[in-house]
């Protein structure tokens, strides 16, 4: 009974290199959202994607973040050129029906980026 | 003003105790309510999930919603060391909105 799984857990990269997150969302949902956590913070918005469409993308950054989830394997969440402000917990979690609401989110346990 | 306001705590019982966790919010459009507990490093994971006003109850966890109010709430009964974690609250209309947590200390 696999829930949402993301790898990696952690992920080092120097400044202006590319991180690559993955999250496969639980068996049956195809709503797949991503938060970024700082350390002592609560959950912060910032995509939510169905299979192929980008629903709401309102909590991302305009430069350097992308996020895509095709119809065949995980969803992806990408920086380019990492800077050290991006360092935080990135989770990734899933729902089974449409809308927002009416499934509540099940998340993983996160990817936890370092930029040094 | 946030959507949904949650006391950051940290809040600190002894074991045994019974806790009393809460969120109020200001959209008075959210139908969906639920309660996250967040051990340190790991992911939020859904305790309660409850749809419009009443109570909910499973174990030693029991949510209200009281949407006159505003207002939501977490008990925990028998409070033990393992329910030590910070709790979200979120809700829900057209999107998910969470509260900032609440971290819990229960004391053997």
């Amino acid at each position: 009974n696999a829930g949402v799984m993301q790898n990696p857990r952690h992920l080092v990269r120097r400044r202006g290199q590319e991180a690559r997150l993955r999250c496969s969302p639980m068996k049956g949902h195809s709503h797949v959202y991503w938060y970024r956590q700082l350390p002592e913070e609560g959950l912060k918005f910032m995509v939510y994607l169905q299979k192929e469409n980008i629903i709401d993308e309102s909590g991302m950054p305009k430069e350097r973040f992308s996020a895509e989830f095709p119809k065949e394997g995980p969803s992806i969440l990408r920086i380019q050129q990492v800077v050290r402000g991006d360092s935080a917990a990135y989770f990734c979690a899933s729902s089974q029906a449409p809308g927002q609401g009416n499934s509540p989110l099940h998340f993983g346990n996160g990817t936890r980026l370092t930029v040094t | 003003q946030k959507e949904v306001e949650q006391d950051p705590g940290p809040l600190s019982v002894p074991e045994g105790a019974i806790v009393s966790l809460n969120c109020t919010y200001s959209n008075s459009a959210f139908q969906y309510f639920m309660w996250y507990r967040q051990y340190s490093r790991k992911g939020p994971e859904l305790l309660m999930y409850t749809y419009s006003s009443g109570n909910k109850e499973d174990g030693r966890f029991t949510a209200q919603v009281d949407k006159s109010s505003k207002y939501i709430s977490l008990f925990i009964r028998d409070s033990q060391p393992s329910d030590s974690a910070t709790y979200l609250c979120a809700m829900a209309v057209n999107k998910f909105y969470f509260g900032s947590g609440t971290k819990l200390n229960v004391k053997p």
